[in-house]
């Protein structure tokens, strides 16, 4: 079946540098979501990507879509406190069936 | 206007004991999804329903559990005898009708404790 993997598993960083988690698939996907999901939280859906090669931007966060549909990036610039969480990558697949990947901690140190 | 409702919030039982968790979709959706979240296997896809039938259940994990879908506002994910290894967080997701992968409105989510 589908796998979706995602690096790294943690990360910490210091308030104001850069944060990037990548996510790769074994199969074309059909369509790439993210999702960030607060301590104690649920997670909440960010942004989807479905065109090879797609850049998507919102505010500080850059998302990409590589061109063979196949793997994903998520960066934060200047990261601040309220980037904390764990950021999930989401494969989309055949129906309407995504398949989670195991998520990046990001901890941000004051 | 109200998002996705889960109930309870925390759950706390003995192995052996039936569990009985509740989800309320957000009005108009009509795919209805149940995830448990657990350190070691992160997000798993449990059940999936589609205009309230079951389309996908080979997430579920054995014959412990079962869900229902009575209607298109009520879903009920029941394990039955729990086990400690039960223990985890369950949550319900719903998404509105289209044609691809919508994107997932998820409840706040049941923390079961399984002792």
């Amino acid at each position: 079946g589908q796998q979706v993997m995602q690096i790294p598993q943690y990360q910490h960083v210091q308030e104001g540098e850069d944060f990037t988690t990548y996510c790769n698939s074994s199969t074309t996907l059909s369509n790439i979501q993210w999702y960030k999901q607060r301590p104690g939280g649920h997670p909440v859906f960010l942004i989807q990507l479905v065109k090879s090669g797609e850049v998507k931007k919102q505010k500080r966060l850059t998302f990409q879509f590589g061109e063979a549909k196949k793997n994903s990036s998520l960066h934060i610039t200047a990261t601040q406190t309220t980037d904390v969480g764990t950021y999930f990558c989401a494969g989309g697949g055949s129906a309407r069936q995504l398949t989670f990947g195991s998520g990046t901690q990001l901890t941000v140190l004051p | 206007d109200a998002g996705v409702i889960q109930s309870p919030r925390h759950e706390v039982t003995e192995m052996g004991q039936e569990v009985t968790l509740r989800c309320k979709p957000i009005s108009g959706h009509n795919s209805l999804f149940w995830y448990r979240q657990t350190m070691m296997r992160g997000l798993e896809l449990l059940i999936y329903f589609n205009n309230n039938v079951p389309i996908d259940d080979s997430g579920m994990p054995e014959d412990r559990f079962s869900a229902k879908m009575p209607n298109a506002s009520f879903s009920t994910l029941k394990i039955q005898p729990s086990e400690p290894r039960d223990s985890a967080v369950y949550f319900c997701a719903s998404t509105p009708p289209g044609g691809g992968n919508e994107k997932l409105f998820f409840g706040s989510g049941t923390q079961l404790s399984v002792l």
